[in-house]
């Protein structure tokens, strides 16, 4: 079993490149979800997914897109990358989604994370 | 807004000592859940501990135990015996609105 499986690990851009970080769970896991790790501030979320065809915004949403056509991926797409997106990207999913129901069945499973730099 | 807080950036505990993370939130949803991570220096987010908000009794996983104060708005993480291997970074989560939001996290070296 797989879990979570983020890609690339590392990448470097330049700034105005665009890319997708790619998210894979094979777990059927209803709820999925991006987030972004930067020192002092912890994970601070971007956009998340109650489904397929579902997606919503998260705290910091600027500067990226989600699409959630299939219960198991999750891409997160940088249109334009800008400096201030240097950052670790975690992907996570869980097998119910904390809006339908609060619970230990809430609890995330994280990918190993994708360190971007932009240049 | 709602939102929950860490307020120490790093702590130390002498090695088979008890520590007490603190974690403070400010929500005005009845039913919410508490979550508890550790992310060692290898960046993986390990899940320790949940406490839901109707639970009677307060969470404990093995040497990890929840000090869960309602009315004061507070999830505290109590590890007991602390071992070189929790040193590492710690992170506090509560939903809210339907999706997981984290604290800024609390660093905890333990020293031998």
């Amino acid at each position: 079993n797989a879990g979570v499986t983020q890609t690339p690990k590392f990448q470097v851009l330049k700034t105005g490149q665009s890319m997708t970080l790619q998210c894979a769970q094979d777990m059927n896991h209803e709820y999925m979800s991006w987030y972004r790790q930067d020192p002092g501030m912890g994970l601070r979320l971007i956009h998340y997914s109650v489904g397929a065809g579902i997606t919503d915004q998260g705290e910091v949403p600027n500067g990226y897109n989600v699409s959630r056509s299939t219960t198991e991926d999750f891409p997160l797409r940088l249109l334009s990358a800008a400096p201030s997106q240097t950052s670790v990207y975690f992907c996570a999913s869980s097998s119910h989604s904390p809006g339908h129901s609060i619970s230990g069945a809430n609890v995330l499973t994280f990918g190993a994370g994708s360190r971007l730099t932009v240049l | 807004a709602q939102k929950i807080t860490q307020t120490q950036p790093g702590m130390f505990v002498q090695e088979k000592e008890a520590v007490t993370l603190d974690c403070t939130y400010d929500t005005s949803d009845q039913s919410y859940g508490l979550f508890w991570y550790k992310q060692p220096s290898s960046g993986e987010m390990i899940f320790l501990i949940y406490q839901g908000s109707y639970d009677e009794q307060n969470a404990t996983e093995g040497r990890y135990s929840l000090n869960f104060q309602k009315a004061r708005k507070s999830a505290n993480l109590v590890i007991s015996a602390s071992q070189l291997g929790d040193s590492a970074m710690y992170f506090c989560a509560m939903i809210q609105g339907g999706k997981l939001i984290f604290g800024q996290g609390t660093e905890l070296s333990v020293k031998p």
